[in-house]
């Protein structure tokens, strides 16, 4: 059974310091992942999908990586912004499955 | 087009009453999926559809729920004699059959059973 585990649970960061956020999953039989950022409330907002075959992707100021081998998956946030406070979810889909199976998230608080 | 939309975005409920939920998707995608959020919890599945047909229900799904997409288009989830433990955020997303360019999140439907 996949399970898909973020650490940490919470951060808190000043504005502008670069952050890393993890994902881990256990099963590496990894068709995607995809990372969302959910605001207090709402609902997801995707921001950055990897395919099994990829190792990283880039938008903007956020790149995600993923190592199948480990079972890790990582969201790099650079000069961080009191916008980006939110909280993060990774989900992985499996290569036998439709559906995604999602992380608790990371609640990200970014002070001015 | 606009993404996906679901309806209403809060709903107040006394314990044991019925409500439903629509859900609009994305045009041109096939696939649609229910999703059920707890606070300070992450996304579960619940069940999808491919087109009209509904392909994987969740035992979290129990019998109280159904969830229906006539002709292929809008979704519907039902929730029947509503108890406490069903309060949560429901979510609706959609995808393409190969999901390569991933799943779009709707804003979800905001549960509370009073």
């Amino acid at each position: 059974k996949q399970e898909v585990t973020q650490i940490p649970a919470a951060l808190s960061v000043p504005e502008g310091e670069n952050l890393v956020l993890n994902c881990s999953f256990t099963d590496s039989a990894i068709y995607n992942l995809q990372w969302f950022r959910q605001d207090p409330g709402k609902g997801l907002t995707s921001l950055l999908l990897i395919q099994s075959s990829q190792r990283e992707q880039t938008s903007g100021r956020l790149n995600a990586s993923l190592d199948k081998s480990s079972g890790r998956s990582t969201l790099y946030i650079a000069a961080s912004q009191p916008g980006d406070s939110a909280t993060y979810l990774c989900a992985g889909r499996m290569d036998s499955s439709y559906k995604l199976i999602f992380g608790s998230g990371t609640r990200l608080l970014v002070r001015p | 087009d606009t993404g996906v939309s679901q309806n209403p975005r809060h709903k107040i409920t006394k314990r044991g009453q019925n409500v439903t939920f629509r859900c609009d998707p994305i045009s041109e995608h096939n696939r649609l999926y229910w999703y059920r959020q707890t606070l300070g919890q992450g996304p579960e599945f619940l069940t999808y559809f491919q087109n009209e047909a509904q392909l994987e229900k969740s035992r979290l799904l129990s019998d109280r729920f159904s969830a229906e997409r006539p002709k292929g288009s809008f979704s519907t989830l039902e929730i029947q004699r509503t108890e406490q433990g069903d309060s949560a955020m429901y979510l609706c997303a959609s995808s393409l059959v190969d999901s390569l360019g991933g799943y779009t999140f709707g804003s979800g439907t905001r549960l509370t059973v009073v």
